[in-house]
């Protein structure tokens, strides 16, 4: 079975300063990794993702993501938060060796909150 | 760039009443997918879709709930008797393919809210 979870239910941070937020997965195979965000009444937005190759990738508005496989993690960061990204975070999972191809297991979100 | 679309945007009916939540996937897109998230919860799969029958489906995704490609274009998930607990938002994803590497596209949802 194949699991998300996001520890950090909110995140704070000021403007200009580096945000973190944290995801770590359980897969039995092989994950594909995946970030969105959910700005207030619209659905999710896909950030960036994680199928193989270079552990950090880099997708929309400035947004990356570090892939760590010995801990399971997939921490997106972005070095200098914009009062714009307050917004919901979510990590995502697929199993891509099972049969399961098209369910993504998603965290429950992390609110990040950017303060001027 | 190509969205998914999805409508009505809100949606309530009266418990027991069958409701049709409608979806626009992107146009070159062949897989198709049903989500929701009840208010404070997660987001939770319920099923996808390709080739004009059910690949996988979630316990949630019971003998209430079906999927139906009509057309070309439409993609709709029918509650046939809605009950409380059906209240959530819904939101239909399309991808290009099955392959890992094509993230899923959402839509803005439909908030279904059942009195």
């Amino acid at each position: 079975a194949q699991s998300v979870a996001q520890p950090e239910d909110q995140v704070n941070v000021a403007e200009g300063n580096p945000l973190t937020v944290k995801c770590t997965y359980s897969v039995s195979g092989n994950p594909y990794l995946f970030w969105y965000v959910q700005y207030p009444n619209r659905g999710l937005q896909f950030l960036l993702k994680y199928i193989t190759g270079d552990n950090l990738v880099k997708g929309s508005y400035g947004f990356e993501a570090e892939f760590n496989k010995s801990q399971t993690s997939f921490h997106l960061k972005k070095p200098s938060a914009l009062v714009s990204d307050s917004a919901l975070y979510f990590c995502a999972v697929r199993d891509v060796t099972t049969d399961s191809w098209g369910k993504l297991q998603f965290g429950a979100g992390t609110q990040v909150v950017v303060t001027p | 760039e190509p969205e998914v679309t999805q409508t009505p945007s809100h949606q309530v009916t009266q418990m027991g009443q069958e409701v049709i939540l409608r979806c626009v996937p992107i146009s070159n897109h062949l897989y198709f997918y049903w989500y929701r998230q009840i208010l404070g919860q997660k987001v939770e799969f319920l099923v996808s879709f390709y080739n004009n029958e059910i690949s996988e489906k979630s316990e949630i995704f019971d003998d209430q709930f079906s999927v139906e490609r009509p057309d070309g274009s439409n993609f709709t998930l029918k509650i046939r008797s809605t009950k409380l607990e059906d209240s959530a938002m819904y939101f239909c994803a399309s991808s290009v393919s099955r392959g890992g590497n094509q993230p899923q596209h959402f839509g803005d949802g439909t908030r279904l809210s059942i009195l």
